[in-house]
């Protein structure tokens, strides 16, 4: 059991395409993350979200507490923006977080 | 600059043989984590800690240890128990209190046990 679900789990785009990951989850959270993956590993934190929407250049997150749901918004792709997203929850209680299985998005010249 | 400092990036162990991965920080962080990372899977909890000289088993803590006797240091020795060792192991860290604070994360190591 998971109470993180990521969708779409592979995602293929064209340069310049806007681009939407989606991450739900089944408890009630106090923080949701959206981390990046690049290949090697190495994990860098994107966004800290517990409502509303927050914007950081070309990316885009959004939270919806009462639908417990959450999106990633990438405009105007680029092939840097290759990597694997994931998304991260913190349950209300507790100091841990909960792991999607990450979106791989590969974005094509 | 502050960070998360994982070494070594990659390791190489024969079966059976216990072996220590290292994490340090100097973001006076409370909280450190250790995941495992398996492909297809989201990262699994293997230990964490939230003060000095305590911590606490996650999901998947057979076949591993820790200790913290250092805020900074929090070292994940996969042992010979350890049935699947091999793997991607993150370790991360956090203030410990407050619903705003995120994690930080180390490059990571990549064990591999042949």
């Amino acid at each position: 059991k998971n109470e993180v679900e990521q969708s779409p789990q592979n995602l293929t785009a064209q340069e310049g395409e806007f681009i939407t990951i989606n991450c739900s989850y089944s408890v009630g959270i106090s923080a949701l993350h959206w981390l990046q993956q690049h290949p090697g590993g190495g994990i860098v934190s994107l966004f800290m979200l517990s409502s509303g929407k927050k914007k950081h250049g070309r990316l885009i997150a959004t939270i919806n507490i009462q639908e417990k749901h959450s999106s990633l918004h990438i405009t105007a792709s680029h092939p840097r923006d290759s990597a694997v997203y994931i998304c991260a929850v913190r349950p209300n209680t507790g100091n841990q977080f909960y792991f999607g299985t990450g979106t791989s998005l590969t974005v094509i010249p | 600059d502050g960070g998360i400092t994982q070494s070594p990036k990659y390791l190489f162990r024969k079966e059976g043989q216990n072996v220590t991965l290292s994490c340090e920080q100097n973001l006076n962080h409370d909280a450190m984590y250790w995941y495992r990372q398996d492909p297809g899977q989201g990262l699994r909890l293997i230990y964490y800690s939230q003060i000095v000289n305590d911590f606490q088993k996650g999901d998947i803590a057979e076949g591993y240890s820790v200790s913290r006797e250092k805020k900074e240091s929090f070292p994940l020795t996969v042992t010979s128990a350890q049935k699947n060792p091999t793997a991607f192991y993150l370790c991360a860290s956090s203030p410990l209190q407050g619903a705003g604070y995120g994690y930080t994360f180390g490059s990571g190591t990549r064990l591999t046990v042949v």
